[in-house]
């Protein structure tokens, strides 16, 4: 069966320094992969998806970044974090055209 | 734009009391609408797919149907374990490229003993 795992669970950043979340897929290959953002009082955003390796669409301007660097590794970086950027990152997986699974989340809180 | 409006945004109901969550969507061609379960803290749980208007599905207590404007989620004879916030989502047949799924608000039910 397949599996998505994220960390860390929680990160509390200052303003200003370097964000690296990651999310590994089990059991699939080839998998789309995604990250989401979910803000106090908003339904969850998609930030960026990824059809294979080095492969990346982002769908909203941002101070964030994402990479594929191996084919079930999904990263989702910051050089310099902003405020804004505080929220509930998830990671998602699917087979093309097919149903999400998601990850536990990233709760980052940035100070 | 895709949209997605879920109501209410809460809802409080006795344990046993039925209701239904509304999920209206607009879309440039529907490829799926799809209910997740996300309880706090975590990340949200698959609970159903549906492809074309007057499709329904259930599991356990849930029943979710879909018509071209909206579906609902009908919870029969709700329990406290299902207290969650429940996410309607929308996949558009033309992405562009991406399967990204454009999601409501969410619906925060609580059941009471």
């Amino acid at each position: 069966s397949q599996t998505i795992h994220q960390w860390p669970a929680t990160l509390v950043q200052p303003v200003g320094s370097p964000l690296s979340l990651e999310c590994t897929v089990e059991g699939t290959s080839n998998p789309n992969l995604y990250w989401y953002r979910q803000a106090a009082g908003r339904g969850l955003q998609l930030l960026f998806y990824s059809v294979g390796i080095g492969q990346i669409s982002s769908e909203v301007p941002q101070n964030l970044s994402a990479s594929r660097p191996q084919d079930r590794q999904f990263i989702l970086s910051s050089k310099k974090l902003l405020l804004s950027d505080s929220g509930f990152y998830l990671c998602a997986w699917s087979r093309p055209r097919n149903i999400q699974y998601f990850g536990a989340g990233t709760r980052l809180s940035v100070l | 734009e895709d949209q997605v409006t879920q109501s209410p945004e809460a809802l409080r109901l006795q344990e046993g009391e039925s209701s239904s969550l509304n999920c209206s969507y607009t879309v440039s061609g529907l490829r799926g609408l799809f209910w997740y379960r996300q309880d706090p803290g975590k990340g949200p749980e698959f609970l159903f797919t549906l492809y074309s208007a007057g499709e329904e599905k259930e599991k356990e207590r849930l029943k979710a149907t879909l018509t071209k404007k909206e579906s609902f989620l009908h919870i029969t004879a709700p329990k406290p374990e299902d207290s969650a916030t429940y996410l309607c989502a929308v996949q558009a047949r033309e992405g562009g490229g991406a399967d990204g799924l454009t999601f409501g608000k969410g619906t925060h039910l609580i059941i009471q003993p």
